[in-house]
């Protein structure tokens, strides 16, 4: 079964740093994007970055542009999400997503990880 | 950048037909993906490409583009088709992927 298991959420001053990281497993890594998605308390998802199989493709929300950076370990298995810079409006659940192999869908889901930025 | 546009809500009787809108401009275009989500839960997707269900889907549960709408339609609502659906694409003019606001589905 696939799973996915997100983890290194937590408090956070203002500024301050985390990494996220989604340990996956039940497919073959390498051959899947991957995607963080966020969703601020009672509000809606939203996109936050992906990253191609090998890595060689990396996009941002320009809302987290030059703050987040998205990366991966294919020999691990994992999806990182290094989150600088931080601000209150960064307050959400994280959740990775797996790609699928001909779709710009996301058909897996972790349960997320909380991520609360406050002084 | 690309926008997606949902109702907030949508009201349904048990049993009868619910139809959820996802305007966007030339989104018939587009790959539209529509996902359901439960209070505490992970998003699941319902249906993707526009039309298609993953294993496991209720063929209740179906999708339609053109234009500028997408629509999901849930046949014989159940109660527990009671969820926030969210659409989805990747727009490929800003390599971005981009989800609507969310409309939430009150079975009455």
């Amino acid at each position: 079964d696939v799973q996915l298991l997100e983890s290194g959420g937590g408090l956070v001053q203002p500024g301050g740093s985390l990494r996220l990281s989604c340990a996956a497993s039940g497919f073959t890594f390498e051959n899947y994007a991957m995607t963080w998605v966020r969703q601020a308390p009672g509000k809606g998802l939203q996109w936050v970055a992906s990253i191609s199989g090998g890595g060689e493709g990396i996009y941002h929300a320009d809302s987290v542009k030059g703050r987040f950076t998205i990366s991966r370990d294919n020999s691990k298995n994992t999806l990182f999400l290094q989150m600088n810079s931080l601000r209150g409006d960064d307050t959400a659940i994280y959740f990775c997503a797996k790609g699928t192999y001909s779709s710009s869908s996301f058909d897996y889901w972790g349960q997320g990880t909380l991520v609360t930025v406050s002084s | 950048s690309y926008v997606l546009t949902q109702p907030p809500s949508v009201s349904v009787a048990p049993g009868k037909t619910a139809r959820l809108t996802c305007g966007g401009s030339d989104i018939g275009a587009k790959e539209v993906h529509w996902y359901q989500q439960k209070p505490g839960q992970a998003p699941l997707l319902v249906v993707y490409d526009d039309t298609d269900r993953p294993s496991g889907i209720p063929e209740r549960f179906s999708g339609s583009n053109s234009g500028n709408t997408a629509t999901l339609t849930i046949s014989r609502v159940e109660a527990g088709d009671e969820a926030d659906y969210y659409c989805q694409v990747w727009d490929n003019n800003s390599d971005h992927d981009v989800f609507g606001g969310g409309t939430k589905l009150t079975v009455l």
